[in-house]
């Protein structure tokens, strides 16, 4: 069973330009959520997403902004990059309705904005 | 405000003797709690979990204790062995919640 695919694994933007990272959950889960990973903050949580309705979302500037297709693979997209958005982004699903469930994370798009 | 806090940024244990991480909890909203390894370029891989109506979970080498009324949990691994080596996280989250709340993590160092 495919784990959870995230592309790009790396890349590299300056300040002003935008971001889209695609995340491919597990087979048959239909919750993806996404986290923030920085050195000083540990992982922040972003948004979570279910059968492409956003169910919840994380302290995060709207420049942050996601969406799930109805095959449940999930994009979000960062506007306006800024230095502090430098960070591994890490696209996690679930195969339950409720967050009692374990996530499986993908392995994350580390963003360089310079 | 963090409402999970793993307070040691890092533990060194030798190879064949307990590791114990802690983390404590503020948010008396949070009835599930989780804890997540991981290693370098991997994203973070689930352990073990327990609920609020429970005290103690084990898993093999993997125990964790929950006191609530201190708001706080610990993993024990025992015997603790090299590949142990990973950054663990403690994360909670509570009902109707769809999202985990993490600690910043405890970066484990067993020594062979």
């Amino acid at each position: 069973k495919a784990g959870v695919t995230q592309t790009p694994r790396y890349l590299i933007k300056t300040r002003g330009q935008q971001v889209t990272l695609s995340c491919s959950p597990i087979s048959g889960h239909r919750s993806v959520s996404w986290y923030q990973q920085t050195p000083g903050q540990g992982l922040q949580f972003l948004f979570e997403y279910f059968s492409e309705t956003q169910r919840n979302k994380g302290n995060f500037p709207g420049r942050f902004s996601g969406r799930q297709f109805s095959n449940s693979r999930s994009e979000m997209n960062v506007s306006t990059l800024e230095l502090g958005d430098s960070a591994l982004y890490l696209c996690a699903s679930s195969g339950t309705g409720n967050i009692g469930g374990e996530l499986f994370f993908g392995e994350g798009s580390r963003l360089t904005v310079l | 405000d963090q409402q999970v806090k793993q307070n040691s940024p890092s533990l060194s244990v030798q190879e064949g003797r307990i590791s114990i991480l802690n983390c404590d909890y503020t948010n008396s909203m949070f009835d599930y709690f989780l804890w997540y390894k991981k290693y370098p370029a991997e994203g973070p891989t689930f352990l073990i979990s327990i609920s609020s109506i429970k005290d103690k979970n084990e898993d093999g080498r993997f125990t964790v204790f929950l006191n609530k009324s201190a708001k706080h949990l610990s993993l024990h691994i025992v015997p603790s062995q090299p590949g142990d080596s990973a950054v663990y996280f403690c994360a909670a989250t509570g009902a109707g919640s769809y999202q985990l709340t993490f600690g910043k993590g405890t970066k484990l160092s067993v020594i062979p």
